[in-house]
């Protein structure tokens, strides 16, 4: 199983600041992998698809770099909304897997 | 817009069983992989089941592997997870969603709201 390992865990920052998001993974997944926001009481929604793909609707301020076992997902200036859990996941091998998160909260 | 509704989701004791469902619009449901991921209360996230447009692939975690069955019914749009020997640990939302991606598996790129299975005596 491919463990995947977000950090940090916390991330306290102000609105309109940066903030950057790391995943490693146990062993290389190319460029399978996809980072997902969510917020208390709600459904994950998909943000970065294929390592630095945006999905449909997400804002340009969300992107995403990286390939085989180290990735970012940064957010460029963060707005009020943005305060949330992100969350990783590789789709290389079966099972698939999430890292554990990362909580960006105001700080 | 794609919708996905999950429902069955309730309290259910230890070993025990329940069939959730979902019910997909907005998409060609017959072309589409899709899968149901679960989050124990104040948890991350866990893929289970995984199937395929046809259903003749199908991948279970091994957490639930031989006691949960994935199904679905392409003329009525829906998703099942057949539920079974339940255990507390079982415990959490239930997500149902459109999986997408070129290559090996896939990404989850739509989500229904989910549906709360707690298991407890």
């Amino acid at each position: 199983e491919i463990v995947l390992t977000q950090s940090p865990a916390t991330l306290s920052l102000s609105p309109g600041e940066r903030a950057t998001l790391s995943c490693r993974a146990s062993q290389s997944v190319s460029s399978y992998l996809a980072w997902y926001q969510q917020k208390p009481g709600q459904a994950p929604r998909l943000l970065i698809y294929d390592a630095s793909e945006r999905a449909t609707g997400i804002p340009v301020r969300f992107s995403g770099s990286g390939s085989g076992t180290d990735f970012t997902l940064t957010i460029s200036s963060l707005e009020p909304e943005d305060f949330a859990v992100y969350y990783c996941q590789q789709r290389s091998n079966w099972p698939l897997t999430f890292g554990g998160g990362t909580h960006v909260e105001i700080k | 817009q794609v919708q996905l509704v999950e429902s069955g989701g309730g309290l259910v004791k230890p070993g025990g069983s329940l069939r959730l469902s979902c019910v997909a619009s907005g998409l060609t449901f017959s072309v589409e992989y899709m899968g149901w991921i679960r989050q124990a209360p104040g948890k991350g996230l866990e893929w289970i089941s995984y199937i395929s447009n046809s259903a003749t692939a199908i991948f279970n975690a091994d957490t639930v592997k031989g006691r949960f069955i994935v199904s679905r019914d392409n003329a009525k749009n829906s998703l099942y997870l057949q539920m079974n020997s339940l255990r507390v640990e079982d415990t959490a939302v239930y997500y149902c969603v459109r999986v997408r991606g070129l290559g090996p598996y896939g990404h989850a790129d739509h989500w229904g709201q989910g549906t709360l299975v707690t298991v407890s005596s």
